[in-house]
C-alpha cells in the first residue's frame, strides 16, 4: 500500500481481555518494528521482524506480549491479559532492508485498558 | 546499552525567536535521524543524517550531525506557530541491523 496502515485506530478493552493489533506495512519493506508510546513519553521499542530471520523480540515488556509476522508482510501484535500499564499508542513502522533513510511510521492503535 | 538524550524536553518560544534543540548519544555512529509528531498524529520523518558534518535544512528548520562529539541538533529559525509539535531525534548504531533508538523527544510550543 501506500502507507503502513494499523488497525484498529483505537481499542477500549477490559482488564484481563487479550487484544490483537495489526500493522500492514509498506509493501516491499522487508523490515517492520514495533514501538509503544505511552503518554508523554518517547517511543519503547518492542519487537523488530527482519526478512526471514528471527524476530529481535528484545523489547517485548512480559510473556504476555507476542507478535508475529505472515508471509512477511503483515504483523499481528498480541497483548494477552491487558492490564491498565499496557494503555499507550502501539506504533508500527516498516523499512527497506538496512533502513538508511530511516522508518515509514503508521499511525497507531491506540489502546486504554480500564 | 545506547542512551540517546534531547535537551530540552519542552521548549515555550515566542514566534520569531531561534533556538537549538540538541541531541546527544552515548556511543558510535554516523546515522541520525529527526521526527516530527503532531498531537494524536503519528512521526513524520524530517532530516536523514549520514555522515560527520552533514546539515540539512527545510524551511525554518536546520539539522546538523558532529559524530565525534556524538551530537545532532535541529535549529529553529525565526519560529512560527505551525511549528509546534514534538521533535524526536533517533540513533542507528548498527547500520540498519538493529531498531532506531529514539530520545524522549522535545516539546515545542510556539507562542504568538
Amino acid at each position: 500500500g501506500a502507507g503502513v496502515s494499523q488497525s484498529p485506530s483505537n481499542k477500549v478493552t477490559e482488564k484481563g481481555k487479550d487484544v490483537e493489533l495489526r500493522c500492514d506495512p509498506i509493501s516491499g519493506h522487508t523490515a517492520l518494528y514495533w514501538y509503544r508510546q505511552s503518554l508523554g513519553q518517547g517511543l519503547e521499542f518492542l519487537i523488530y521482524f527482519q526478512g526471514n530471520s528471527a524476530p529481535d523480540k528484545s523489547g517485548l515488556p512480559s510473556d504476555r506480549f507476542s507478535a508475529e509476522r505472515t508471509g512477511g508482510s503483515v504483523s499481528t501484535l498480541t497483548i494477552q491479559r491487558t492490564q491498565q500499564e499496557d494503555s499507550a499508542v502501539y506504533l508500527c513502522a516498516s523499512s527497506l532492508q538496512g533502513a538508511l533513510y530511516g522508518y515509514t511510521f503508521g499511525s497507531g492503535t491506540r489502546l486504554t485498558v480500564v | 546499552e545506547l542512551k540517546v538524550e534531547q535537551n530540552p524536553l519542552f521548549l515555550s518560544m515566542q514566534e520569531g525567536k531561534n533556538y537549538t534543540i540538541y541531541c546527544n548519544y552515548s556511543t558510535t555512529s554516523d546515522r541520525l535521524y529527526w521526527y516530527r509528531q503532531d498531537p494524536g498524529k503519528s512521526l513524520e520523518s524530517l532530516f536523514v543524517l549520514l555522515s560527520n558534518g552533514a546539515v540539512k535544512q527545510e524551511g525554518r528548520l536546520m539539522a546538523s550531525l558532529d559524530t565525534k562529539a556524538r551530537l545532532s541538533t535541529l535549529h529553529i529559525t525565526a519560529a512560527v506557530h505551525d511549528l509546534s509539535a514534538t521533535y524526536f531525534c533517533a540513533v542507528d548504531v548498527n547500520s540498519g541491523n538493529t531498531p532506531l533508538v529514539f530520545g524522549k523527544g522535545t516539546r515545542l510550543s510556539v507562542i504568538a
